[in-house]
């Protein structure tokens, strides 16, 4: 089945500064790249994502990039605040048995400090 | 968005006891829900898969006779845990996908239920 490696687990960054999280997959059938936060004892929620036919997507402060041939994908966040700490997880999502089945990876913890 | 709402928000229940928790779809219909648990600082692990009108799927170590699941209608997925034990407390939480949004691949996750078992 997928695996999705996330890296760093803990992430600390003044305001202001960038902070980026890395994740690995290993089935080449993946075709959807969703990145959620979730803040404490909350649903996570869905901040951006990136189809497979597309190698950089940008939202704002938000930016994720996907290298197929790699098959890593990253979450670039500028311009930090504080209200931008939360645990963030990237996840992977192919086709199986008529719907999309989503792997997570392990979470990383962002601290944006003031 | 589609909007999911998952009830109870919070549940203790002593052991022994079985604690059912629902997941509703508010304005689509879901066809697929998946069931997560979901332990302190760790990530979300699939426990299921259900779809409407037909037996769910559990993921490998998922024990089915635990952990029931019922999706019989479009808009309601339900999870028991049958004998709760202490082990069994975590951070439950359902998703769901459906034809309104096209089946992109998106999910939209309900607020989530803590269970405390005593």
């Amino acid at each position: 089945g997928e695996n999705v490696e996330q890296h760093p687990s803990t992430l600390s960054v003044q305001e202001g500064d960038s902070a980026v999280i890395k994740c690995t997959y290993s089935d080449s059938a993946s075709n959807y790249f969703p990145w959620y936060k979730q803040e404490l004892g909350k649903r996570p929620q869905l901040i951006i994502d990136i189809r497979s036919n597309v190698g950089e997507k940008k939202d704002q402060r938000i930016a994720v990039t996907l290298n197929k041939t790699a098959k890593h994908f990253s979450l670039h966040i500028t311009e930090t605040q504080p209200e931008d700490s939360a645990v963030y997880f990237c996840a992977a999502s192919k086709s199986s048995g008529g719907y999309q089945k989503v792997t997570f990876g392990t979470g990383t913890k962002l601290q944006v400090i003031p | 968005g589609a909007v999911v709402s998952q009830h109870p928000s919070r549940v203790i229940c002593k052991s022994g006891t079985s604690v059912k928790i629902e997941c509703r779809s508010l304005d689509f219909q879901a066809t697929t829900m998946f069931w997560y648990r979901q332990f302190p600082k760790q990530s979300l692990m699939l426990m299921a898969t259900s779809n409407e009108g037909s037996k769910a799927t559990y993921e490998q170590g998922v024990e089915k006779d635990k952990f029931l699941i019922n999706h019989a209608s479009l808009t309601l997925s339900t999870l028991t845990v049958t004998s709760a034990h202490p082990e069994d407390s975590s951070f439950y939480i359902c998703s769901a996908s459906g034809s309104r949004v096209l089946n992109t691949g998106e999910l939209f996750f309900g607020e989530g239920s803590r269970l405390t078992v005593l």
